[in-house]
């Protein structure tokens, strides 16, 4: 059964830059022509899609952070990777990763990590 | 970008009550609309995709209808474990697009 978990920094400071990695078990990065994404939900909050990369290496992001976000994939550690670099308060947020097909749902869902923003 | 916007943002429901959530995309999505379940400290759950697909284990009295810009969950005979936040998104283009959340509350 294919697991996905976050890791990385819980605080980060203002100005600072949130780096996040999504390990996968039970299951490849490089197999079947998936998409591999981040999803952000500030507390209390609605979700917002970051942007995701395709077992090619190709990238997508929502065009709001897309000067700021990089998502990058690891295929030796089965492993993808955000980094948002200067970080403000309304970064904060529960982070998820998350993998879907094209046209098709997030079927599969880390656990979730809060990153605080906060000096 | 496709703006979704769900309707109502809170419902009050009773067990056994019937709820209508609806979701409108400001753009023609086709059938590429999904619904979401999430409850408090948990990733959401996928409970139908392509607007009308109910999920494996989905229990049958979630259904979708819908197409091209307008879109409704209903969930029958409301169980006790169904008051939880729905989401819709959209899947037909970049960049994905969620909408607001519906709570749905004890009454």
């Amino acid at each position: 059964q294919l697991q996905l978990q976050e890791s990385g920094p819980g605080l980060v400071k203002p100005s600072e830059t949130l780096s996040l990695t999504c390990t996968i078990s039970g299951g490849s990065i490089t197999s079947g022509t998936y998409f591999w994404a981040w999803i952000r939900q500030p507390p209390g909050k609605g979700l917002e899609w970051i942007g995701n990369i395709y077992y090619s290496g190709s990238t997508f992001y929502h065009p709001s952070l897309m000067s700021r976000v990089t998502i990058s994939v690891d295929t030796s550690k089965n492993q993808f990777s955000l980094k948002l670099p200067s970080v403000t308060a309304a970064d904060t947020a529960i982070y998820y990763c998350a993998r879907h097909f094209w046209h098709a749902p997030f079927d599969s869902w880390g656990q979730g990590t809060l990153v605080t923003v906060s000096s | 970008d496709i703006q979704m916007t769900q309707s109502p943002s809170l419902v009050s429901a009773s067990v056994g009550d019937r709820v209508t959530i609806t979701c409108r995309a400001s753009q023609g999505i086709s059938s590429w609309l999904v619904w979401y379940q999430q409850k408090p400290g948990k990733a959401p759950k996928v409970l139908i995709s392509a607007a009308s697909n109910l999920q494996s284990g989905v229990p049958s009295r979630f259904s979708g209808s819908g197409s091209g810009t307008d879109f409704t969950l209903t969930i029958s005979n409301l169980q006790p474990e169904d008051f939880a936040t729905y989401y819709c998104q959209q899947a037909s283009r970049f960049p994905y697009t969620f909408g607001q959340g519906t709570k749905l509350e004890i009454e």
